[in-house]
């Protein structure tokens, strides 16, 4: 299957600072990127949806201003947690699909905030 | 609101014999279902999925069961084999775009597969 790669794999800050994930499409263009949050002991839930060039569409009860994402080219999108708090704490995780194709996933990032 | 239930967190069986996942769902707007598995460390990758037009797939050692009139379905594994433990999870979308827009995610159950 095609790879997508996500980046860190943890990472711990300190709150108040805010961390940036980066999710790569390696042999394929990614026109649709899709962001997951999953809390301990609870499902994969979708945060946002972005297609390359446009802004990212958000779930109901996701803070645009908090969770920024940028799909700026058809290979990377990311996501920044500004102002990270330690609720913020979870394991994100993105797939890309290529146009009507099956979306793969990354490898997820843990984040803990201090 | 889960949408998606998997309500087995954990299940164990004997290699050689047969695995049944379950899932359950409560939107019936729902018309494409994906089971994905899921190693530590990893993303969830694809197993096999089906359409609410159909009420079985079967791919290899792995069949899923559908039936819309109890809003259930069911992976099975036979046999199953060291390598199948792992998370799975049940995943649903609607749209009728074979579950490539949004996927709505079941909280995964354990499979740890004993020699």
């Amino acid at each position: 299957g095609a790879v997508v790669s996500q980046h860190p794999s943890r990472v711990i800050c300190k709150s108040g600072t805010s961390v940036k994930i980066e999710c790569r499409s390696l042999d394929f263009q990614a026109t649709t990127m899709f962001w997951y949050r999953q809390f301990p002991k609870q499902s994969l839930m979708l945060m946002a949806t972005s297609n390359e060039g446009s802004k990212a569409t958000y779930e109901q009860g996701v803070e645009k201003d908090k969770f920024l994402i940028n799909h700026a080219s058809l290979t990377l999108s990311t996501l920044t947690v500004t102002s990270a708090h330690p609720e913020d704490s979870s394991f994100y995780i993105c797939s890309a699909r290529g146009g009507a194709a099956r979306a793969f996933f990354g490898q997820g990032t843990r984040l803990t905030v201090v | 609101d889960q949408q998606v239930k998997q309500n087995s967190p954990s299940l164990s069986v004997q290699e050689g014999r047969i695995s049944i996942l379950n899932c359950d769902y409560t939107n019936s707007m729902f018309d494409y279902f994906l089971w994905y598995k899921k190693y530590p460390a990893e993303g969830p990758t694809f197993l096999i999925s089906i359409s609410s037009i159909k009420d079985k797939n079967e791919d290899g050692r792995f069949t899923v069961f559908l039936n819309k009139s109890a809003k259930h379905l069911s992976l099975h594994i036979v046999p199953s084999q060291p390598g199948d433990s792992a998370v799975y999870f049940c995943a649903a979308s609607a749209g009728s775009n074979f579950g490539n827009e949004k996927l709505t995610f079941g909280t995964g159950t354990r499979l740890t597969i004993i020699p």
